[in-house]
């Protein structure tokens, strides 16, 4: 079974720029939760999706927003990039419920000129 | 509100040697609670959970943590360390509070093994 799949695996932009990155979750899951990693805030939850619904989001600003389709892909995207966005972006899919283990992806590296 | 709490940010031993790290939660609920392992550049990997059933908790690699209620602890030991433990551990509690796979995680500890 393929694991959790992030592209790309390292974006450069510079600041006021927007991304979009993408996750594709293993086969069956329905849930799909994003993740930044930074050296100073360490990693902080960024929204989940389930089903297409967004069941729970972060302390982030508007800025940050994402989306899942209907095969469970999600994308999030970043507008008007800062210098402090730059990160390592995880995702990690599960089957959604409360005990079901997330298997995270490798990331995206972000960095933000 | 859940979190947890790495008492320590670094930890180094020595290879053959017992390995531990430790981690303090608050939660208001009976908490979920587990470790991953991130090494580098790498994405993070599940050494194992705790869903409120056997306070002693086996993981993969040799990885063991113990659930202690009264400590409110989830400490993570190994008793004998490889070269290829050498990584970042995260101690992390699930937040609870309706349907939500949001988890929270503390602030890592990197563990250096030497040979």
């Amino acid at each position: 079974k393929a694991g959790v799949t992030q592209t790309p695996r390292y974006l450069i932009k510079t600041r006021g720029q927007q991304v979009t990155l993408s996750c594709s979750p293993i086969s069956g899951h329905r849930s799909v939760s994003w993740y930044q990693q930074t050296p100073g805030q360490g990693l902080q939850f960024l929204f989940e999706y389930f089903s297409e619904t967004q069941r729970n989001k972060g302390n982030f600003p508007g800025r940050f927003s994402g989306r899942q389709f209907s095969n469970s892909r999600s994308e999030m995207n970043v507008s008007t990039l800062e210098l402090g966005d730059s990160a390592l972006y995880l995702c990690a899919s599960s089957l959604g419920g409360e005990y079901n283990e997330q298997f995270f992806g490798p990331g995206t590296r972000l960095t933000v000129l | 509100a859940q979190s947890v709490t790495q008492l320590d940010s670094h930890v180094s031993v020595s290879e053959g040697t017992p390995v531990l790290l430790r981690c303090n939660y608050s939660s208001s609920y009976s908490p979920s609670l587990f470790w991953y392992v991130q090494h580098p550049n790498k994405g993070l990997q599940l050494l194992l959970k705790y869903t409120s059933a056997a306070t002693l908790v086996k993981g993969i690699n040799g990885f063991e943590a113990e659930f202690k209620k009264s400590e409110t602890s989830f400490h993570l030991t190994k008793p004998s360390a490889h070269m290829s433990d050498a990584a970042e551990y995260f101690c992390v509690v699930s937040d609870k509070g309706g349907a939500t796979n949001k988890l929270i995680f503390g602030t890592g500890t990197l563990l250096a093994v030497q040979p």
